[in-house]
């Protein structure tokens, strides 16, 4: 009965390398997002996606693409990998309405050596 | 874009005793404001909200205070339990579905 569920739970990778991280939804939401946590636990939005349209980019380099099949899934790439990139990523969903919360995902812990 | 300050970064707090963590935020449209409590290699797990037409809300030993004049917001936890050691972030979200965290209070309640 898992709401929000990502995977891999845990991902290390040498620098260079492309990874994914994915993310599916079973609440019926229509808007998914992409948080970056770092060491010092702050919590960054870097991507929205609502019916399939980023709606939010912040200022995360173009090694990032969310890609969403459909809407109960927002995927991560993630190119060229570089150590600063070593962090938790949480995929969230909500409703699209403004007083809605956020789920989120159990994290994905990312180490880039 | 909206700016949410948390304070404090840490609190320790007996076991019994009350915790307070307060946050102030930037925008005026902002209209919804939850509380999430992180535990160890856990997501984020909302807690408690409120709305910007509500000036108290109460959830057992959780109570949410809303001051939108002055913009602030500020979580209460009382008879806190050992279990409650977590850390929580609060949140300001508006019309737009664009939602802001604070930078995170880690509590620890001491047995």
């Amino acid at each position: 009965d898992t709401a929000v569920s990502q995977t891999p739970k845990y991902l290390v990778t040498q620098m260079g390398n492309d990874k994914s991280i994915k993310c599916e939804q079973n609440l019926g939401h229509d808007t998914m997002y992409w948080y970056k946590q770092d060491s010092k636990k702050f919590l960054k939005i870097m991507f929205s996606y609502n019916n399939k349209e980023l709606i939010i980019n912040e200022t995360v380099p173009n090694r990032f693409s969310p890609k969403s099949p459909d809407k109960a899934h927002l995927n991560l790439h993630i190119n060229s990998l570089e150590l600063g990139d070593s962090a938790v990523y949480f995929c969230a969903s909500s409703l699209p309405k403004g007083n809605s919360p956020l789920h989120f995902g159990n994290g994905t812990r990312l180490t880039v050596t | 874009g909206e700016n949410v300050e948390q304070h404090p970064s840490t609190l320790s707090v007996q076991e019994g005793d009350s915790a307070v963590i307060k946050c102030t935020y930037s925008d005026s449209a902002s209209n919804y404001f939850p509380w999430y409590k992180q535990e160890l290699g856990k997501g984020p797990q909302l807690i408690i909200d409120i709305r910007s037409n509500v000036g108290e809300k109460k959830d057992q030993r959780i109570a949410v205070t809303l001051n939108k004049t002055a913009k602030h917001f500020s979580l209460h936890i009382t008879e806190t339990q050992p279990e409650d050691s977590a850390v929580y972030f609060c949140a300001a979200k508006d019309n737009n579905n664009d939602m802001r965290f604070g930078a995170g209070t880690r509590l620890t309640v001491k047995p």
